[in-house]
């Protein structure tokens, strides 16, 4: 069965980075992208980007542009995301979500999450 | 980039039929799908595309789209129906791009 199994929670200074980890199992990794999301305490989904981890290309969201990387091992079946210059508004939760893509439907949906990981940025 | 529009909170009485809308002009290009996300849990997948449910999700749930509109309907709403209801989609930018409605907490009376 699919999975997307993520690394814990960090505690973070401000300024300072964190990089989060996410493995796939139960399917090829490098077929699907991986995106990545992340939820403040009590607020909304926000999507930050997207990694191709066949190619390793990425997209990111404007707001973290210049701020977060995505990376890939494949080796490992395992999908990065690293934020820097970390502030007390990066304290979230931050999920991986597998992208599926009808191509033929014209569909695009995130079938599967991660567990989430919860990133806390205080001095 | 888009924005998905929701309304913050609607309710439904135990057994009846609610509608959760999510509007945005990424809406003319591409379906919506639709995620469930109860507390502490990460969220779940329940409509996408056209309207399709993935496996083990209840018939009760559809989902219709038209023009910059798309919805999700849930017929017979039942107590663990209630729940954080999100809508994306592609942004109309680009299909690289994502963007998320605001979410609909839906409460079930």
């Amino acid at each position: 069965q699919v999975q997307l199994v993520q690394s814990g929670a960090e505690v973070k200074k401000p300024g300072a980075s964190v990089k989060v980890s996410c493995k796939a199992s139960g399917y090829t990794f490098t077929s699907y992208d991986i995106n990545w999301v992340r939820q403040a305490t009590g607020q909304g989904l926000e999507w930050m980007g997207w990694m191709n981890p066949n190619s390793g290309n990425t997209g990111y969201a404007q707001k973290f542009q210049g701020r977060v990387t995505m990376t890939r091992n494949t080796s490992i079946s395992t999908a990065y995301m690293e934020l820097s210059s970390l502030r007390s508004e990066d304290t979230a939760v931050y999920y991986c979500a597998r992208d599926a893509v009808e191509m033929a439907t014209i569909e695009y949906y995130f079938d599967y999450w991660g567990q989430g990981t919860l990133v806390t940025v205080s001095s | 980039s888009s924005e998905l529009t929701q309304d913050p909170a609607v309710s439904v009485a135990l057994g009846q039929t609610v509608r959760i809308t999510c509007q945005g002009d990424s809406l003319r290009s591409y379906y919506a799908s639709w995620y469930q996300q109860k507390p502490g849990q990460a969220p779940v997948l329940v409509i996408y595309g056209k309207n399709n449910r993935p496996s083990g999700i209840p018939d009760r749930f559809s989902g219709s789209s038209s023009g910059n509109t798309a919805s999700l309907t849930i017929t017979g709403a039942q107590a663990e129906d209630e729940a954080d209801y999100y809508c994306n989609s592609r942004d109309s930018s680009g299909k690289l791009y994502v963007v998320f409605g605001g979410g609909t907490k839906l409460t079930v009376l």
